[in-house]
C-alpha cells in the first residue's frame, strides 16, 4: 500500500538559521497536503500542492512538490521559536483517495 | 469558522469497557475521519464518513466501530477498550478533497 515517510524525525533547529524537511512516497501522489501541529495542539493545515514541480511560498516557508509527484518538501528560512512543533506532509495517491499521513518531523528551536 | 469540538480532552477507562468518542463539526462537511497519533507514527487513519450513515475502514480499523448518524456528528466506538488502545486519538472533518480541520484530540487511557 501508500506510505509516506518523511525525514528527519527531529530537528533541532538554532534561532535564525534554515532547515528543511523532506517527504517521500512510495507511489505517485495526486496531490500533497502540510500540517504543523503545535506542543499540545492539533494539526492545522498549511498548504496543498497539485502540479509536477509546484513551489509555494508562505513568508518564511516554502513548499516544493517534485516533477515525479513522489516527494515534497519544506524549507523554513531564519527559523523562530514561533515554528516550533510537528510538520506533517500527507499525500493523496488519487484525486478522491485518503490522505496517508507521515510521521511528521518534530522541530525543536533553540535561542 | 469551522469549528470541530471533541467530547472529551482526556479520559480514563478500564480494560474491557465500552468507550464513545463524539465529535462534531459545525460546517457542514460531508467528510469526517477519526485518526489515532502515537509518538514516532504520525497520524494513522482509523474509519472515515463520506456522508451520512456511510463509513469506510481506514489503515486500522481493528478493535474499532464508527456511526454517523447526522451529517455534523460523528462518534467512535472501543466495544472492549484495551491497553494498547491507550492514544491520542483526533478527528477531523473536510469538503470534497480540500483541507481537513481537526478536532482538539482526546487522550484516552485504558488502564
Amino acid at each position: 500500500g501508500q506510505q509516506v515517510m518523511q525525514i528527519p524525525q527531529y530537528q533541532h533547529v538554532q534561532e535564525g538559521e534554515d532547515f528543511t524537511t523532506y517527504c517521500n512516497s512510495s507511489t505517485t501522489l495526486s496531490n500533497i497536503q502540510w500540517y504543523k501541529q503545535r506542543p499540545g495542539g492539533h494539526p492545522v493545515f498549511l498548504i496543498q500542492l497539485v502540479k509536477s514541480g509546484e513551489v509555494k511560498k508562505q513568508k518564511r516557508l516554502t513548499f516544493q512538490f517534485g516533477e515525479a509527484k513522489k516527494n515534497s518538501s519544506l524549507h523554513i528560512t531564519a527559523t523562530q521559536t514561533t515554528d516550533v512543533g510537528t510538520y506533517f506532509c500527507a499525500g493523496r495517491a488519487d484525486s478522491w483517495g485518503k490522505l496517508q499521513f507521515g510521521a511528521g518531523t518534530q522541530v525543536v528551536v533553540t535561542p | 469558522d469551522v469549528k470541530v469540538t471533541q467530547s472529551s480532552r482526556y479520559l480514563v477507562k478500564r480494560t474491557g469497557e465500552k468507550v464513545f468518542l463524539e465529535c462534531v463539526q459545525d460546517m457542514d462537511h460531508e467528510n469526517m475521519f477519526w485518526y489515532r497519533q502515537d509518538p514516532g507514527l504520525g497520524l494513522r487513519l482509523i474509519y472515515f464518513s463520506y456522508d451520512v450513515k456511510m463509513k469506510e475502514k481506514g489503515d486500522i480499523p481493528e478493535g474499532y466501530s464508527v456511526s454517523r448518524e447526522k451529517k455534523e456528528r460523528f462518534s467512535l466506538i472501543l466495544e472492549s477498550a484495551s491497553t494498547n488502545q491507550t492514544s491520542m486519538y483526533l478527528c477531523a472533518s473536510s469538503t470534497g478533497v480540500l483541507q481537513q480541520y481537526f478536532g482538539p484530540g482526546t487522550r484516552l487511557t485504558v488502564t
